[in-house]
């Protein structure tokens, strides 16, 4: 089976760093994804890591590192735009099939 | 529009009625999820689709039907309404040919059964 733990709540403040972990169990590791969603919208992907290390997109890196089942999202410059919840999910098996975690609600302050 | 629809995009019925929601996507992708999200629980995989005529189930498929006759469309329905029922669905799409194998959602359908 699945398991996939991320904090549940999250608050920063505007201009600031945040990290957001994500531990998993799972067989058959594909790959693992973080997603934004905004309060009543649909989820939007940011990354995707298969390979342990760093993975950078302007404000946001992904990291990964299989051998201990941990990832984490790094926030940087934090904006008010950015309080959402965000999405740890683990790829896993033969047809794309997609695990998720019950995700962090970041709220982001003045 | 090109993208992945859903409608209706909110719906209120009662325990014991079939209800329907419909889901197409314009990419051309080879895969289809439907998915529910309710508070506590995350998303949970209900059912996907590899290619038309082919689908399987997911985590939580009780009580829930799919076809998929077409690539572009996938529908979802309800046999017979259950309150635990109400919640968030959402559909989405990916190409299985990309090595990235991101997910592009639809809107959502946020359903209520009284």
């Amino acid at each position: 089976g699945q398991n996939i733990d991320q904090p549940t709540e999250m608050t920063a403040t505007e201009g600031a760093i945040v990290q957001i972990n994500c531990t998993y169990q799972t067989s058959g590791f594909n790959g693992l994804f973080w997603y934004q969603q905004h309060a009543g919208e649909a989820p939007t992907f940011l990354s995707y890591n298969v390979l342990d290390g760093l993975e950078e997109k302007g404000r946001f890196s992904s990291f990964l590192s299989r051998s201990k089942g941990y990832s984490y999202l790094l926030l940087k410059e934090l904006q008010m735009k950015d309080s959402a919840s965000y999405l740890c999910a683990v790829l896993s098996g033969g047809y794309q099939k997609v695990t998720f975690g019950t995700g962090t609600k970041l709220q982001v302050i003045p | 529009d090109a993208g992945i629809t859903q409608s209706p995009r909110y719906k209120i019925t009662e325990t014991g009625r079939q209800v329907t929601l419909m889901c197409h996507q314009t990419w051309s992708h080879s895969y289809m999820f439907w998915y529910r999200q309710d508070l506590g629980h995350g998303l949970r995989l209900i059912y996907y689709s590899a290619a038309a005529d082919i689908t399987d189930k997911g985590e939580v498929p009780d009580g829930y039907v799919v076809s998929r006759s077409k690539t572009e469309n996938f529908p979802l329905t309800l046999e017979s309404a259950t309150r635990s029922q109400t919640s968030v669905y959402f559909c989405a799409s990916s190409e299985s040919k990309q090595v990235q194998v991101e997910q592009f959602f639809g809107p959502g359908t946020r359903l209520t059964v009284l």
